[in-house]
Parts: C-alpha cells; sequence; structure tokens
C-alpha cells in the first residue's frame, strides 16, 4: 500500500543550526512534492513546492531536495531561529486525479 | 481576499445530534477540500470536490456528508455525531489538483468535540 512517513514526530535543535527534516515514501511515484508549516491551532500553510526532475529548490533559508531513486525528500532550514519552531507536512501528488496525501508531519523545535 | 473561512471556531455536540460546518473560499477555486486532523495522526480527507455540483470521497468519508452548490461554498455535514468525529477539522482549496497549481489554501479550522 501507498506510505509517506516522515521522521521522527519531534525534533529538537540549536538556534543557529541546520535542522533537516525527512520525507520518505513508498509505492508512490509522484510528479510533486509540497511542504506546508502547521503552527499549533492553525491551518497548514504552503511553503515549497519541487517537481520530479528538480534536484533542489530554495527559498531564503528553505531548502528542499527530491529524490526519486531513493523516494525521498530532505527540507532544510538553515541558521534556525526560535520562530522556526512549527510542524512541517509534507504531502504528494497522487496517481490519477485525486487529491495531495499528506504525511503526519514532524514537529520542530529550535532552541535560543 | 479572506482566503478561506471556516465557522465555527469550537463546537461542542451531543451523541446524535447534527450539525454543518460552513466553508467559503473568495479565491475562485475549483477544488475543495475537508480533511480532519486528530493528535498525531495527520491529515485525512474526508471529501473533496472539482467543482460546483461534483463532490467524491476521500479516505474517511463515513458519517459525512458534502454538498457543493456554488464555486465558493462546501459544507460539511455531520448527521448523527458520535464521539470517534470529535477532532479538529480543516477546510481548504486549490486552483487545480495537479502540478505547479495545486497547492492548497486552508482554512483556520472548527474543533468538534462530542460528548
Amino acid at each position: 500500500s501507498q506510505k509517506i512517513e516522515q521522521n521522527s514526530e519531534a525534533l529538537n535543535i540549536q538556534e543557529g543550526k541546520t535542522a533537516t527534516l525527512t520525507c520518505n515514501y513508498t509505492n508512490y511515484s509522484p510528479a510533486y512534492l509540497q511542504w506546508y508549516r502547521q503552527d499549533p491551532g492553525r491551518g497548514p500553510v504552503f511553503l515549497l513546492l519541487i517537481r520530479e526532475n528538480e534536484k533542489e529548490k530554495r527559498k531564503e533559508r528553505l531548502k528542499v531536495t527530491f529524490d526519486t531513486t531513493l523516494k525521498q525528500s530532505l527540507f532544510h532550514i538553515t541558521a534556525s531561529q526560535p520562530a522556526d519552531s512549527a510542524t512541517y507536512l509534507c504531502a504528494l501528488d497522487s496517481p490519477g486525479n485525486t487529491p495531495l496525501v499528506f504525511g503526519k508531519g514532524t514537529r520542530l523545535s529550535v532552541i535560543a | 481576499n479572506a482566503g478561506v473561512t471556516q465557522t465555527p471556531k469550537f463546537r461542542i455536540l451531543k451523541i446524535g445530534q447534527s450539525m454543518t460546518l460552513q466553508c467559503a473560499q473568495d479565491m475562485n477555486h475549483n477544488y475543495m477540500y475537508w480533511y480532519r486532523q486528530d493528535p498525531g495522526m495527520g491529515l485525512k480527507l474526508i471529501y473533496y470536490s472539482v467543482g460546483a455540483g461534483i463532490t467524491d470521497k476521500g479516505e474517511v468519508p463515513n458519517g459525512y456528508n458534502v454538498s457543493r452548490s456554488t464555486t465558493e461554498d462546501f459544507p460539511l455535514r455531520l448527521e448523527l455525531a458520535a464521539p470517534s468525529q470529535t477532532s479538529v477539522y480543516f477546510c481548504a482549496s486549490s486552483y487545480s489538483n495537479r502540478g505547479d497549481y495545486n497547492e492548497q489554501f486552508f482554512g483556520p479550522g472548527t474543533r468538534l468535540t462530542v460528548l
């Protein structure tokens, strides 16, 4: 069956370090992968989209990679700040016309 | 633009009661979605719509109904509330369901408790 896994439920990191979050998938061949940020009590907010033919995408301090051979996406936040503390969700296109499928998310805490 | 709006923000229901969760978007998006989010369980798709008059089931549709009479509105109906429906409900919309324009815009959520 199709499966999306995001590494550890929670990740703690020191301010100023690079946070790396992982999204692995099985039995999928997504054409696109997206990352969202969700703050407590709020709806997810779109951050980045990467296509299967793109190896890497950047936006300010964010970097996303997409390795279709490893079936994995990595989401990096460089020079992390306490304000980056949130839950980060990856989402994949499904086959056909079905909507995005979301991972369970990773809760990131950046400690000052 | 208000984006995606949801009402109510909070609601407590008794077992067996019914209610409708309202969702509206002002971005002229064809695609709209309803999710539920339980602690630690991620987003589960309940129903979605690809345009006015067209709806389809998601992963967890049992106990819910939807309708889409206009592009803007996508209400979710709970007919006989059960404790298992205690959750946070999010409505979302997107311009497309494929490719570069299928990023989803989420509403602020409705926190529902069934006692």
